[in-house]
């Protein structure tokens, strides 16, 4: 079954310092992979996906993600973060039957110091 | 273009009274559609999904049921609700790619 952990359940950075949450993955086939974001009280918004090809993913807001199948994770980076950024990370996996589900870690909740 | 309801915003009940909350889908058809909870403090839980009318797969046992009764239409349920059950809840559809929902704060008391 697939899984997803996400070590950091917090991280607090500094305006315009560099940031780089951690995603581990399990699943036995090569994974769809996804990072969403989540303001307080809000739906979440798709920051990137990999499906395929490059391992280095750009998404939106300044964010990329890196896949490494050798370490079975999915980091997700902004090389310069704002205040506007202070919100809950998820990564997800998603399987490759007809559910099409997507399964969830725990969540990093990033604080942005000023 | 796709939207998604979701509703209500907020609600709370009283332990052992019924839910009901509503998702729709607008601008597709024959969406996958997912309801997923979110615990104070923890990650999503995917709760139930459905890849048509009528057909409706459970992640985990509990208190909950789900319900699809038209294409674009998701219904999340309970007979009676327990104190565990509060949560925020997210309807979401799509495949692979979601699109999520402003989510149901549920808090029972």
């Amino acid at each position: 079954a697939q899984s997803v952990t996400q070590p950091d359940i917090h991280i607090t950075v500094s305006e315009g310092a560099s940031l780089e949450l951690r995603c581990n993955y399990s699943y036995g086939a090569t994974p769809y992979l996804f990072w969403y974001v989540q303001s307080p009280g809000q739906g979440l918004q798709l920051l990137l996906k990999y499906f395929s090809g490059d391992t280095l993913v750009q998404g939106i807001k300044g964010f990329e993600a890196e896949f490494k199948r050798s370490q079975s994770s999915f980091n997700l980076r902004k090389p310069s973060v704002h205040w506007s950024d202070a919100a809950e990370y998820f990564c997800a996996v998603g399987a490759m039957d007809s559910s099409y589900k997507l399964i969830f870690g725990s969540g990093t909740r990033l604080l942005v110091r000023p | 273009s796709q939207t998604i309801h979701q509703w209500p915003a907020t609600l709370v009940q009283p332990v052992g009274s019924p839910l009901s909350l509503e998702c729709t889908v607008e601008g597709t058809s024959n969406p996958n559609l997912y309801w997923y909870r979110q615990a104070a403090g923890r990650g999503l839980q995917l709760l139930f999904y459905s890849v048509g009318i009528g057909q409706i797969s459970s992640e985990v046992p509990q208190n909950l049921s789900a319900s699809r009764p038209q294409d674009r239409q998701f219904i999340l349920s309970s007979k009676k609700l327990l104190l565990s059950d509060s949560g925020f809840y997210l309807c979401a559809w799509g495949q692979l790619k979601l699109f999520f929902g402003s989510g149901t704060q549920l808090s029972v008391l």
